[in-house]
């Protein structure tokens, strides 16, 4: 079953910029790339959506190339309680489920 | 705190139990989801209801039964769970969406129940 593809973790410092790329080259053409995330002992919790070039909101930006094969998940200055898994979803092929359908998400750790 | 809210919090039970576990939401959503985690995994899909009727079943084992009684219930009946079952399970919801736009909207998570099976 195709998946997306994100980075396994990443590790930043307080008031950094976190990027998170994720691919999804054979993307369905009318479905979005939405983007969580979750705490341990949480449920995933969703961040933002999108479906081509940027879109922002109050905690974080998506950039979406022309092409849509890959998207670049933005966090400005995190604060270590941004410590967590965010997990890109985008369907891959054209089943319904695979949109349904968690990659297996990036781990990010905050420090001091 | 969630919108999706979900019951019990925490359950343990024997192979030989028969449990439910509980969804409820009040967001007018007509699509509802069951995913199962395990530790330091992504959640998966196992059931979809849309409009009060079972859309998806990812090829879940008998023992998995899910119900959906109304556009708010979601319920998951358990019988003769193995130890390997014994996992995080998440309820979701979302507005469905029609046509090529199924199932695009952002799903709204409840923060589970964590199942062990003894």
């Amino acid at each position: 079953l195709a998946k997306t593809t994100q980075p396994i973790s990443m590790d930043s410092y307080e008031g950094q910029e976190v990027n998170i790329t994720c691919s999804h080259n054979n993307i369905a053409t009318n479905d979005y790339i939405t983007w969580y995330q979750q705490f341990p002992s949480q449920g995933p919790r969703f961040i933002i959506q999108g479906y081509k070039t940027k879109v922002t909101n109050e905690v974080a930006s998506l950039f979406i190339p022309a092409d849509r094969k890959s998207s670049t998940l933005s966090l400005p200055r995190v604060s270590l309680s941004d410590t967590a898994v965010y997990y890109c979803l985008a369907t891959v092929d054209k089943a319904a489920g695979n949109k349904l359908t968690f990659g297996g998400g990036t781990r990010v750790l905050v420090k001091p | 705190d969630t919108e999706v809210t979900q019951t019990p919090k925490h359950l343990v039970m024997g192979m030989t139990n028969k449990k439910s576990l509980k969804c409820e939401q009040h967001m007018g959503h007509r699509a509802m989801y069951w995913y199962k985690q395990k530790a330091k995994k992504p959640p998966e899909l196992m059931f979809v209801y849309s409009y009060e009727k079972l859309s998806i079943n990812e090829s879940v084992p008998s023992r998995f039964s899910p119900e959906c009684p109304n556009s708010s219930l979601l319920n998951l009946h358990l019988h003769a769970l193995q130890p390997e079952d014994s996992a995080l399970y998440l309820c979701a919801s979302s507005p469905p969406g029609t046509g090529p736009s199924s199932y695009n909207s952002p799903l709204h998570f409840g923060n589970g129940t964590r199942l062990t099976v003894t």
